[in-house]
């Protein structure tokens, strides 16, 4: 299986200030089709995961132009340029090259 | 609108079963792959089951292999979750989660049924 590690656990960020989390996983996420599948989910106090980024950098429908995705291979990263208020929770990096799909552990982001 | 509704938590004591439900609407539900997901409380996401649109290929999550069993039923646009030999350690949220087009590679998810398991 692919193992995820997400860095940091948590993160404090005053609004307006950016913020960036780290993923790396076991081994590459590009597949042979010229696509890296890896995903990027925020999941809000008490609400289902939702999409942000798919395939390292694309950014899901709705989602707001302050967060950017990056990387290649093993190496990924979450960035949000100018956080808000609503962008609180629990951010989960994804797998989708192989079936299982895993998930990173998780990095909190909480607003000062 | 993408919608993912599941149904059918609830207690129930080990070595029990229970049956999840998915109704999905707001898409052309036999030409996506489907998942079920689940999270423990307080911890992190854990993929358990696919299924491929025909529903004749499932995969499993060693943790629940032989145990689950997911299915589909496309003419009534319904996943399920069959879960057998329940533990303790199986008490949790489970999703129901929307393949991207025939893949597994998750977009949507529904908001989510309690399953606790315990005596």
């Amino acid at each position: 299986d692919i193992v995820m590690t997400q860095t940091p656990l948590s993160l404090s960020v005053t609004p307006g200030q950016p913020a960036s989390i780290s993923c790396k996983s076991s081994q590459s996420l590009l597949y042979g089709d010229g696509k890296t599948y890896l995903y990027w989910y925020l999941q809000k106090p008490g609400q289902s995961p939702q999409l942000l980024i798919y395939q390292v950098s694309s950014r899901f429908s709705g989602v707001p132009d302050r967060f950017s995705g990056s990387g290649s291979g093993t190496d990924f990263t979450l960035k949000i340029s100018r956080v808000e208020a609503e962008d609180v929770g629990v951010y989960y990096c994804m797998q989708g090259l192989q079936l299982p799909l895993t998930f990173g552990g998780g990095t909190k982001v909480e607003i000062k | 609108e993408v919608q993912l509704v599941e149904s059918g938590g609830g207690l129930v004591q080990p070595g029990g079963s229970l049956r999840l439900s998915c109704v999905a609407s707001g898409f052309t539900f036999s030409t996506y792959g489907m998942n079920w997901v689940r999270q423990a409380p307080g911890k992190g996401l854990e993929w358990l089951s696919a299924i491929s649109t025909s529903g004749h290929t499932p995969y499993y999550a060693d943790s629940v292999k032989g145990r689950f069993t997911i299915s589909r039923d496309n003419s009534k646009n319904m996943l399920y979750l069959q879960m057998d030999s329940l533990r303790a350690e199986d008490t949790a949220v489970y999703y129901c989660a929307k393949g991207v087009g025939a893949t597994h590679q998750i977009d949507y998810w529904g908001q989510g049924t309690l399953v606790t398991v315990s005596s």
